[in-house]
């Protein structure tokens, strides 16, 4: 069965800090990973990686991916207030199903 | 134009109603799914569409009834619901595999 797990589950910072959201996963057949960030309503989509596309990056926001060790990590710098929000993984295999995590509480203080 | 929409926002019904609810999308994606979500839980997959028809099913209980009249609109029709069915109701679609999906803003379901 797919599996994703992101670490840490929660985590609370000031504003200004930078953080690394880890995301690891199991999956057959391995198609994509997806970046979400959820505050109170829909998920919004942040990045994909693939296998020809392992790095992304939109302003103060990263992700690569390691197709060898089977993770990702989401990187933002310089945090704001507005960065508060769940940030979900997901992976694709060979299906059209799109496998969630259990998500990172990100909290940032002014 | 990324947008997916989702009706109604809010619904409240008894276990004895019928109810639907509304997805739509203008994109000319392939693929319309329907996930639920509970509170402080990631989204769960309920049903894929692929080119209108019916590719996954979660093993959905059959209180929950998918309908794909076109490739733009998406249904979920609902019938003798559980107060445990309460949840965000989440539509999304993509363009392709293995795509990104663009989800709406949901619709939230309290079932009484």
């Amino acid at each position: 069965e797919d599996k994703v797990v992101q670490s840490p589950l929660s985590l609370v910072v000031h504003e200004g800090d930078t953080v690394t959201l880890n995301c690891s996963y199991e999956v057959t057949n391995f198609r994509s990973l997806l970046w979400y960030k959820q505050e109170k309503k829909a998920p919004t989509f942040l990045f994909m990686l693939t296998s020809s596309g392992i790095e992304k990056k939109s302003g103060r926001l990263s992700s690569i991916l390691d197709k060898k060790e089977l993770f990702s990590i989401l990187n933002i710098t310089a945090t704001q207030t507005g960065d508060s929000a769940v940030y979900l993984c997901a992976v694709r295999g060979g299906s059209e199903k799109l496998v969630f995590g259990k998500g990172t509480k990100l909290t940032v203080n002014p | 134009d990324t947008e997916v929409t989702q009706t109604p926002k809010h619904l409240v019904m008894g276990m004895t109603n019928k109810k639907s609810l509304k997805c739509e999308q203008h994109m000319g994606h392939r693929a319309m799914y329907w996930y639920k979500q509970k509170a402080k839980k990631p989204p769960e997959l309920m049903f894929v569409y692929s080119y209108e028809k019916l590719s996954i099913n979660e093993s959905v209980p059959s209180r929950f009834s998918p309908e794909c009249p076109n490739s733009s609109l998406l249904n979920l029709h609902l019938h003798a619901l559980q107060p445990e069915d309460s949840a965000l109701y989440l539509c999304a679609s993509s363009q392709g595999f293995p795509g990104e999906l663009f989800f709406g803003e949901g619709s939230r379901l309290t079932v009484l």
